[in-house]
């Protein structure tokens, strides 16, 4: 079955550490979102990548880092500059840059501490 | 700027009734896409629908129901018959062209409980 994986679905950190979440899909879509949901917040956009090798900051930014080396996987880092890193971290894909439809994976709830 | 408000926090029914959860939208483009996601207690988003702005024409999904004005700039989405299954969070969004690429605005969600 196509789709989009997230691992761990909980993931539990000490403050000042990196922590990497994965995001893979088997959909060869071309462009993949990484979302930060907060309780009362919505979805804010973090960073998304249109094609391999090329990536834009959404919104908020500040205190993570992507990469994209494959068409299938965009991994978001979440650096020990995040100030507020607790939050469920959404992966999305869609088609191609000229496609709205995005199709989300499960979702990493992590805890920092 | 580009901005979606979902006014109703959360709302909570008894099974077999009807609801509406409403959308309200703002946006410079003359071009423009709005969608309803649903997100159950597990945490993914499912896409329900898609709706571009140069149809207004009200769609129907089974229990399903979607009416879109774009004179008062709403997209509100109505569940008929609600059933226990369809609690979730529910997201409106809204598409964005900024820089060349797609984004999508979300709303920030509205939580229906469905009562046996």
């Amino acid at each position: 079955d196509g789709g989009i994986t997230q691992s761990p679905k909980y993931l539990f950190r000490k403050e000042g550490q990196n922590v990497t979440l994965s995001c893979e899909q088997n959909l060869n879509h071309d462009a993949m979102y990484w979302y930060r949901q907060d309780p009362g917040q919505g979805l804010r956009l973090i960073y998304y990548s249109q094609i391999v090798n090329d990536f834009q900051k959404g919104d908020i930014a500040e205190g993570y880092s992507v990469s994209r080396e494959k068409k299938e996987s965009f991994p978001l880092t979440v650096t020990s500059a995040q100030k507020n890193p607790t939050a469920f971290y959404l992966c999305a894909s869609s088609k191609d840059r000229g496609t709205y439809e995005q199709y989300f994976g499960p979702g990493t709830r992590l805890t920092v501490t | 700027a580009q901005k979606v408000t979902q006014a109703q926090t959360e709302i909570s029914v008894v099974e077999k009734e009807d609801v509406t959860l409403d959308c309200v939208y703002e946006t410079r483009d003359t071009t423009y896409y709005l969608f309803w996601y649903k997100q159950p207690p597990s945490g993914e988003l499912v896409f329900l629908i898609r709706r571009n702005s140069f149809d207004e024409q009200n769609e129907i999904s089974g229990r399903y129901s979607w009416n879109f004005q774009k004179s008062t700039s709403s997209f509100n989405f109505t569940i008929t018959a609600s059933q226990v299954v369809d609690s979730a969070v529910y997201f409106c969004a809204l598409s964005e062209f900024f820089g060349g690429y797609n984004k999508l605005i979300f709303g920030a969600g509205t939580r229906l409980a469905v009562h046996p």
